[in-house]
């Protein structure tokens, strides 16, 4: 089983339109959750930070179960702008060393 | 502020060349990354330092190899390069002494071996 797992998609949804991700992740000590955004042919830039019970920034909640062990992503009156591939992070502490592990990303494209 | 910079953005080598990706950060970030990204694929880490001088493999580490002399740098070696080292490189830094554990991201280097 992947350490963290997503839906790759493609999701592909109109413009305005509301539109969730779910991630799963496996390693129970993970502490901290992100969403990294991902442009083509760019290098990850952070999203949002995901803590304790979830977080909201603008038109984008992020949530957390701890209990199932999943992080989602909403992203509400989607824009064009928003295209672009969403890689779920989590992190843990393994043997002394903080590791950030991806899951495979999801690609949205907001159709006009 | 530069952040992190990798260098080059691209390479073609030919098989059995060697060659080192280049990663500094000007953060003082204690630990630095690399990861590897094939298409349509998430980020595999490749190898990690959590400070200078110590070093570990990562979840795809054959192949390569690192070092981190100084807390700036954290350069990649391929020494045999193989067709299916074909990637995107990235380059990450964290400061986790602090409260904010946000990665930042070299530009990438698109390294194709044929």
């Amino acid at each position: 089983r992947k350490e963290v797992e997503q839906d790759p998609g493609p999701f592909n949804v109109p413009e305005g339109a509301t539109v969730a991700f779910n991630c799963t992740y496996s390693n129970s000590a993970s502490q901290s959750f992100f969403w990294y955004r991902q442009d083509c042919r760019k290098e990850p830039k952070l999203l949002m930070s995901v803590y304790s019970s979830g977080n909201e920034d603008g038109r984008f909640t992020a949530q957390l179960n701890r209990a199932s062990q999943y992080i989602s992503l909403l992203i509400r009156d989607s824009k064009l702008s928003d295209s672009a591939t969403y890689l779920c992070v989590a992190d843990a502490l393994i043997q002394g060393a903080q590791k950030l592990v991806f899951g495979q990303g999801t690609r949205l494209t907001i159709n006009p | 502020n530069a952040g992190v910079t990798q260098t080059p953005k691209f390479r073609i080598l030919k098989i059995g060349q060697s060659m080192t990706l280049q990663c500094a950060q000007d953060m003082n970030h204690n630990y630095m990354y690399w990861y590897r990204q094939d298409p349509g694929m998430g980020l595999k880490l490749i190898y990690y330092s959590v400070g200078a001088g110590i070093t570990d493999k990562g979840e795809v580490p054959n192949g390569y190899n690192v070092s981190r002399s100084t807390t700036e740098d954290f350069p990649l070696r391929l020494e045999l390069a193989a067709p299916s080292q074909t990637s995107v490189y990235f380059c990450a830094s964290i400061d986790l002494a602090g409260t904010n554990t946000e990665a930042f991201f070299g530009q990438g280097t698109r390294l194709t071996v044929v």
